[in-house]
């Protein structure tokens, strides 16, 4: 358990349907992150929260639409989806920069999307 | 612009030492990371470095050279459960990570 958890852990979608992306911390962290990994490339930031508030969205398309209702839950909500991405989705969080050297960022386990 | 290379894949044999090495090229540079992520699992942190030299911890150490935009994880006595991939991110002067596609290792016995 890494602290951050996600839920589904795999998750199968067709392109016209609407499915929502869990993530949950309780370790006291003041930001998160939502990440997309594809098989031999770099992981992707989708979007970033500090303190509840959006401070970054990484050009990423409309039919990905996070929520952050408070500082321990991130959803990603998902609707008309294409094949292309399919991929592993990351949750991460962190406490703070001052932090990043000892502890880094903590990732989630991810969920792994396939769009038919 | 940004961009950080790592070999995509390396063997090793167990009980052995690997080297894996990391070049960048990014805007600012507040520090490197190293994470580890096992097959299916959340990549887990290993360590950061921001000034040169080179940090030990365990049987991992982690080296920097900011002149040369260069990094490297050494792993020694290397154990089955290395088998995973290491990916190497740098903070850029935004505190943004930046993430190489990552260094598939796997140890033979």
């Amino acid at each position: 358990e890494t602290g951050v958890t996600q839920t589904p852990r795999h998750l199968v979608m067709g392109m016209t349907n609407k499915k929502s992306l869990k993530c949950e911390q309780h370790l006291g962290h003041n930001a998160m992150y939502w990440y997309k990994q594809s098989a031999k490339k770099p992981l992707e930031l989708m979007f970033v929260y500090n303190f509840k508030e959006q401070t970054e969205n990484n050009s990423v398309p409309s039919r990905f639409s996070p929520e952050c209702p408070n500082s321990s839950h991130l959803f990603l909500h998902l609707h008309t989806l294409q094949p292309e991405d399919s991929a592993l989705y990351l949750c991460a969080s962190s406490q703070d920069i001052e932090n990043l050297a000892n502890y880094g960022y903590t990732f989630g386990s991810g969920t792994r999307l396939t769009v038919v | 612009g940004q961009n950080i290379d790592q070999p995509t894949e390396m063997t090793a044999t167990e009980g052995a030492i690997v080297q894996i090495n990391c070049t960048y090229q990014t805007s600012g540079f507040n520090g490197l990371f190293w994470y580890q992520q096992h097959a299916g699992e959340a990549p887990t942190f290993l360590s950061y470095n921001v000034l040169d030299g080179l940090e030990e911890k365990g049987r991992f150490s982690s080296f920097l050279s900011r002149s040369k935009g260069y990094s490297y994880l050494l792993l020694k006595e290397l154990q089955m459960k290395d088998s995973a991939s290491y990916l190497c991110a740098v903070m850029d002067s935004n505190y943004q990570l930046i993430w190489g596609a990552g260094t598939k290792l796997i140890i033979k016995p």
